[in-house]
């Protein structure tokens, strides 16, 4: 059954550091997503990304983060200068987008711990 | 603000136990809400609504969506240790296909 998948499984990296989360989406969709979870909090959207560009993104989501398409596989987020408060599950998902197809297939994610 | 809350946050019952879970939602754009089981990792997905008074039926769980009173319901009978997770309800509307609002979770714990 095709899957997301994400890598690294985890991530620790000291505060002020770039990191770079990576996802490879499920082959045939077109609409990719970044999500976060803060231990003990809920999944929070961070950004959707559809036909190369940024289509949504939450507040959380700013200067700091960046994402791309970098081939027709790949799909990464980018944190330039990560805070202690950046430490959450990172997760990429992916969907099929159209009329009634709004589900979204998650990856394992990514545990990113900023120290 | 996009808002979807769940109760109760969690429950512990005996194998063989009926539980529902409920979820509220107010999401601006409504298209569908999605159920998910989050056990160690990754929310997998069980259900999607997008219609009114329809249940969906996977096994022993069943959901409905009530899209007048933005309620919906799951429900899983028979339960068994393994039906042991966090179960998150999300509502998808925005601009964005696939953008969901995500409520806190119904941690739920079946005892043998």
């Amino acid at each position: 059954e095709p899957e997301v998948t994400q890598t690294p499984s985890h991530q620790v990296t000291q505060m002020g550091q770039e990191v770079i989360l990576r996802c490879v989406p499920i082959s045939n969709h077109l609409y990719f997503y970044w999500y976060r979870q803060i231990l003990g909090q809920k999944v929070e959207f961070l950004v959707s990304f559809y036909n190369n560009e940024i289509s949504e993104k939450s507040e959380i989501f700013d200067d700091q983060f960046s994402v791309e398409r970098p081939d027709g596989s790949n799909f990464t987020l980018k944190i330039r200068s990560t805070k202690l408060e950046d430490s959450a599950m990172y997760f990429c998902a992916s969907s099929i987008p159209g009329q009634g197809k709004t589900e979204a297939f998650f990856g394992q994610g990514t545990r990113l711990t900023v120290v | 603000e996009d808002k979807v809350v769940q109760s109760p946050l969690s429950l512990v019952v005996h194998e063989g136990d009926t539980v529902t879970l409920n979820c509220s939602y107010e999401v601006t754009n409504f298209r569908s809400l999605l159920w998910y089981k989050q056990e160690k990792k990754a929310p997998t997905f069980l259900f999607m609504l997008t219609s009114s008074g329809i249940e969906k039926k996977s096994g022993r769980l069943s959901s409905i969506l009530d899209k007048k009173e933005l309620f919906s319901i799951l429900n899983i009978t028979a339960t068994q240790t393994g039906d042991s997770a966090i179960y998150l309800c999300a509502g998808a509307g925005g601009t964005s296909y696939g953008k969901l609002t995500f409520g806190q979770g119904t941690i739920l714990t079946v005892h043998p």
